[in-house]
């Protein structure tokens, strides 16, 4: 089956910092989605990005379909966004979701 | 639009008990997925279904199932437990209007079943 690798697997930033995280899947995919992990278990919608770019105020991402990578961009980092981002992938003729094992990013007052 | 529901949000069994949870999906959508999510394994696809029919299973042992209901709600059932089963499950639903998996998945705010 699918493959989804995450990088880096932590990551401490200052607030007003860049990051970028990178999700790596090992075959083509019908759906791509990232996410972030509050602190209570919660899985919140970042982006729908099977392929193309996407932004939604100080975050973007972008999906390279043909070398089946995605990439989400934080920009001007806060400490509200703080905790464990995921992607998920399903690949295609499937309907099952395999999700990556995360990057938990901590962004330092 | 309300959002994906599960009942209950907390519970804590013992080891051989047998133990449901419910999901009732955003009003529209006619799949669920269902995911186990512990510290050592992440999170792992148990299975997904559609218009009550189970379309794909992850790799979890028969004492976990599922079934869809006609209103799209959907249960999952774990039989005799193990204290491994403790974990955080999560429900998810999509629109799948055509059928297929191309949209976006909205997740309910899970169970957290501790076995003792």
């Amino acid at each position: 089956g699918i493959q989804v690798e995450q990088s880096p697997p932590d990551l401490i930033l200052q607030e007003g910092a860049n990051s970028t995280l990178r999700c790596n899947f090992s075959d083509s995919v019908n759906n791509l989605q990232w996410f972030h992990q509050n602190p209570w278990g919660q899985l919140i919608n970042l982006f729908y990005i099977p392929s193309g770019t996407k932004q939604n105020g100080r975050l973007s991402a972008t999906t390279v379909a043909t070398e089946r990578y995605s990439l989400l961009y934080i920009s001007s980092s806060q400490t509200t966004d703080s905790g464990v981002y995921f992607c998920a992938a399903v690949a295609s003729g499937t309907y099952k979701y395999i999700f990556g094992t995360g990057t938990r990013l901590k962004v330092l007052a | 639009k309300a959002g994906v529901t599960q009942t209950p949000r907390y519970l804590i069994k013992t080891r051989g008990q047998q133990v449901t949870l419910s999901c009732s999906p955003i009003s529209g959508h006619r799949s669920v997925s269902w995911y186990q999510q512990t510290p050592g394994q992440g999170l792992q696809f148990l299975f997904e279904y559609f218009s009550e029919t189970q379309r794909n299973k992850g790799n979890f042992p028969g004492r976990f199932s599922g079934r869809q209901f006609s209103n799209s709600r959907s249960e999952m059932n774990v039989s005799t437990l193990e204290l491994g089963d403790s974990a955080l499950y999560l429900c998810a639903s999509s629109s799948s209007l055509a059928g297929g998996s191309q949209e976006t998945q909205y997740f309910g705010p899970g169970t957290r079943l501790l076995v003792l």
